[in-house]
């Protein structure tokens, strides 16, 4: 069973750019969340999806957007970068999401502002 | 943004050595959860707590979730070198609405052959 894909893993921005990441949860998993991870602030949680919904989000910036596709597979937007969005972001798949629902994360995306 | 309390927040022990690390928090959570993430990777699951006072095991690992809801700790008995890592509590409310993972601080583990 495959599991969480995230691409790209690295990623060079330049501050105002906008980038994409990608995420592929495990086969029959409906819902996908994304949380960053920073030195600072640890994990910190942004969205999840489920059944191409956005069911909850974080506190985060507009400029932080995501979508979810009928296959399940997920990306999450960033848009006018800003160096502080530098960080691991990472995918996470379960089944429902609900109680009960283990979570398994992907390797994540190193994205770098400079 | 709310986090759990961990701690603590490094340990430098000896192989052979057992270790335990807790998490409290001033909300309940319905599930608790004990990763471990390695450089360069993603959390890893390593133990899944869904019942006040649950007691659950995997391989030298024991984590228990607290009667009130609002704690967990993590045992590691027996440690050897590839446990070293950073370990995260979570805990999951879930609910029709949508669920999220709040996540501790994490403690870093290095372990001294």
């Amino acid at each position: 069973k495959a599991g969480v894909t995230q691409t790209p893993r690295y990623l060079i921005k330049t501050r105002g750019q906008q980038v994409t990441l990608s995420c592929s949860p495990i086969s029959g998993h409906r819902s996908v969340s994304w949380y960053q991870q920073t030195p600072g602030q640890g994990l910190q949680f942004l969205f999840e999806y489920f059944s191409e919904t956005q069911r909850n989000k974080g506190n985060f910036p507009g400029r932080f957007s995501g979508r979810q596709f009928s296959n399940s597979r997920s990306e999450m937007n960033v848009s006018t970068l800003e160096l502080g969005d530098s960080a691991l972001y990472l995918c996470a798949s379960s089944l429902e999401g609900r109680q009960g629902g283990g979570y398994t994360f992907g390797s994540g995306t190193r994205l770098t502002v400079v | 943004g709310q986090q759990l309390n961990q701690s603590p927040q490094s340990m430098f022990i000896q192989e052979g050595e057992d270790v335990s690390m807790n998490c409290t928090s001033s909300s309940i959570f319905n599930t608790w959860l004990w990763y471990k993430q390695e450089p360069g990777e993603g959390p890893v699951l390593l133990i899944a707590l869904y019942k006040a006072g649950e007691l659950t095991s995997n391989g030298r690992l024991t984590a228990q979730f607290g009667i009130t809801r609002k704690d967990s700790f993590l045992n590691i008995s027996a440690s050897i070198p590839s446990d070293v890592g950073i370990y995260f509590c979570a805990g999951l409310r879930g609910g029709t609405s949508g669920s999220r993972l709040t996540f501790g601080e994490g403690t870093q583990l290095t372990v001294n052959p």
